[in-house]
């Protein structure tokens, strides 16, 4: 049972344009919902995060988007850099759970120079 | 560098094998998590640990155990592998395993069952 989809595998960007990851979830008692990014060869590392009680967040480059009504939220980052290159997963915790993250399966961002 | 330490990076081994996992946190950090990902998944919870006791379970096998010794490393022990077991581990670790506290992971092990 995928509570957390996300259903782009992947997604290519020209460097400074904007990158828009998506991401569904099913559970609408989620209560924070977070970003990892993951280079080759390296653990996840996390981005940002948003409660379930804000619909926006912004950190930099960094802007998390959520959506409660449709389930969906996504990741803006502007301008795109070729650094930015890299696996990105959408979490999601419920707060009874405890600190279980909830991940989806990554979308591969590829941003061209 | 997260400062979570994970050994091996890769480890290669035979159906109905047994092998340990081994994971050093965080300076400083209590709990420790264990998460594996299989080819095109995203990473599944499978255990986690707060200062040598069991908190929370995710779906984990029968076949697998862990623990978190009193200098707060961790070991997961697969046991009975079987072909499906090959994936990536991640060990986390957080400083007291509360709700939407920070996660830093390891590199991973690179289980291949053969």
């Amino acid at each position: 049972d995928q509570q957390v989809k996300q259903n782009s595998p992947s997604l290519s960007v020209q460097e400074g344009r904007i990158s828009i990851l998506n991401c569904d979830y099913t559970n609408s008692m989620f209560d924070y919902f977070l970003w990892y990014k993951k280079y080759p060869a390296e653990g996840p590392t996390f981005l940002i995060s948003i409660s379930s009680i804000k619909d926006k967040n912004e950190d930099g480059r960094f802007t998390v988007f959520l959506n409660k009504s449709a389930k969906h939220l996504s990741l803006h980052i502007v301008p795109s850099q070729p650094g930015d290159s890299a696996v990105y997963f959408c979490a999601a915790i419920l707060m009874e759970y405890g600190n279980k993250l909830v991940f989806g399966a990554g979308t591969i961002l590829r941003v061209k120079s | 560098d997260s400062g979570v330490t994970q050994t091996p990076k890769h480890l290669i081994t035979a159906t109905g094998q047994r092998v340990t996992l081994r994971c050093s946190p965080r300076s400083g950090d209590l709990s420790v998590y264990w998460y594996q990902q299989s080819l095109d998944q995203g990473l599944q919870f499978l255990i986690q640990y707060y200062n040598g006791e069991e908190r929370a379970k995710g779906n984990i096998l029968e076949r697998f155990s862990a623990q978190q010794f009193p200098d707060l490393h961790s070991e997961l022990n697969l046991s009975s592998l079987e072909l499906g077991d090959s994936a990536l581990y991640f060990c986390a670790s957080s400083q007291d395993g509360g709700t939407n506290e920070k996660l830093f992971f390891g590199s991973g092990t690179q289980l291949s069952v053969l």
